[in-house]
């Protein structure tokens, strides 16, 4: 069964470093996101991309942040200088469409745990 | 503003004993709801969603979950929980915009006892 993998599963960092977590999307998915989850907190939106721009973000996802797709199947979130508060369980997602059809579901990805020290 | 609350951050259930997670949503329009699960060291898994019709839905691994309207609520239930449903569980609502964004919720980590 197909599935969203991301990499790597846990980063550690220093604060003010830059970090890129990596996701490989579901091949024949066309709309991605980023959601971030920091510890005891909500699962939260940050970012759909699709046909290689941005379609919404969230106001969490300032000038720090950037998305990118650079070789058709890898996704990539990038924090350009990481602050102690991005500390987060960072998740992928994709899906096929970007309707709220009651065909279409957003897959996510395992996570990638990130620690900025 | 959409929010989604779920008022129980953690519930122990006995294992063969019924099960009920509550989640309260707020949203002007006509709301689409998720339920997913997360296991540990997995990603979030949807269980089931409602987007019309029949206000009693039915997910997977034996999870079903009511639509109530009058009192914004959207209860995930299962009549016999088994060891292996212990995990985080997640509501969301689906906001149409580009890219439909999901708002979720805290979450509610279940535990389940022998």
């Amino acid at each position: 069964e197909p599935e969203v993998t991301q990499t790597p599963s846990h980063q550690v960092t220093q604060m003010g470093q830059e970090v890129i977590l990596r996701c490989v999307p579901i091949s024949n998915h066309l709309y991605f996101y980023w959601y971030r989850q920091i510890l005891g907190q909500k699962v939260e939106f940050l970012v759909s991309f699709y046909n290689n721009e941005i379609s919404e973000k969230s106001e969490i996802f300032d000038d720090q942040f950037s998305v990118e797709r650079p070789d058709g199947s890898n996704f990539t979130l990038k924090i350009r200088s990481t602050k102690l508060e991005d500390s987060a369980m960072y998740f992928c997602a994709s899906s096929h469409d970007g309707t709220l059809s009651s065909y279409n579901e957003q897959f996510f990805g395992p996570g990638t745990r990130l620690t900025v020290l | 503003a959409q929010s989604v609350t779920q008022p129980d951050i953690h519930i122990t259930v006995s294992e063969g004993a019924s099960l009920e997670l509550r989640c309260n949503y707020s949203y002007g329009a006509t709301p689409y709801l998720f339920w997913y699960v997360q296991s540990p060291g997995q990603g979030l898994q949807l269980l089931l969603k409602y987007f019309s019709g029949d206000t009693l839905v039915q997910g997977i691994k034996g999870f079903e979950a009511e639509f109530k309207r009058s009192q914004s609520s959207f209860n995930l239930r299962k009549p016999s929980v088994h060891w292996s449903d212990a995990a985080e569980y997640f509501c969301a609502v689906g906001v149409l915009v580009a890219g439909t964004a999901l708002i979720f919720g805290k979450g509610t980590t279940l535990s389940v006892s022998s």
